[in-house]
């Protein structure tokens, strides 16, 4: 089976810009969960989406906004980027059953504000 | 609210030397689970391990094993003869809900030829 696919892996945007990132889970996979990772805060969820809807949220920005597509596919949007939105965004999709589920990450896309 | 602590920031060691990362982590939930999640320097997190709550026996995969003691709240992780590809960072995690994980800050490992 091939992997969870991000796209794009590298991204440069400015201040005040907006981003969307997309994910690609496992085949048969229905949840979608999202990460950042900096140095300084670690690894961070911001929000999980299972059969298109959030049913996860973490402790970030309304900036942070995520949606999911009827074949699983997931898209995550920050609005009027900052300079601490740089940062290493990873998705991870599981089955999405209820606590027995292990997460497989994608490479991450990698986002630099300037 | 849950937490995961590696108090181990970097770990350097030589070759065929064993090395343990440690992993203490606390939630008020009976029913959770603890992963290992291994990242090289190309960023993507690979799945190592995973264990319930409700299964303390340890377990061992080639050189790899895990030691999980409920009443120290402890999932340790054992490397045999350290390899230099094991080199990377590793971190320990606790769900509680299907797609949200806690991870620690992650623990350095350099292993030395």
């Amino acid at each position: 089976k091939a992997g969870v696919t991000q796209t794009p892996r590298y991204l440069i945007k400015t201040r005040g810009q907006q981003v969307t990132l997309s994910c690609s889970p496992i085949s048969g996979h229905r949840s979608v969960s999202w990460y950042q990772q900096t140095p300084g805060q670690g690894l961070q969820f911001l929000f999980e989406y299972f059969s298109e809807t959030q049913r996860n949220k973490g402790n970030f920005p309304g900036r942070f906004s995520g949606r999911q597509f009827s074949n699983s596919r997931s898209e995550m949007n920050v609005s009027t980027l900052e300079l601490g939105d740089s940062a290493l965004y990873l998705c991870a999709s599981s089955l999405g059953r209820q606590g027995t589920d292990t997460q497989y990450f994608g490479p991450g896309t990698r986002l630099t504000v300037l | 609210a849950q937490k995961v602590t590696q108090a181990q920031t970097e770990i350097s060691v030589v070759e065929k030397e064993d090395v343990t990362l440690d992993c203490v982590y606390e939630t008020r939930d009976t029913t959770y689970y603890l992963f290992w999640y291994k990242q090289p320097p190309s960023g993507e997190l690979v799945f190592l391990i995973r264990r319930n709550s409700f299964d303390e026996q340890n377990e061992i995969s080639g050189r790899y094993s895990w030691n999980f003691q409920k009443s120290t709240s402890s999932f340790n992780f054992t490397i045999t003869a350290s390899q230099v590809v094991d080199s990377a960072v590793y971190f320990c995690a606790l769900t509680l809900n299907a797609g949200k994980s806690t991870f620690g800050d992650g623990t350095t490992l350099t292993v030395k030829p």
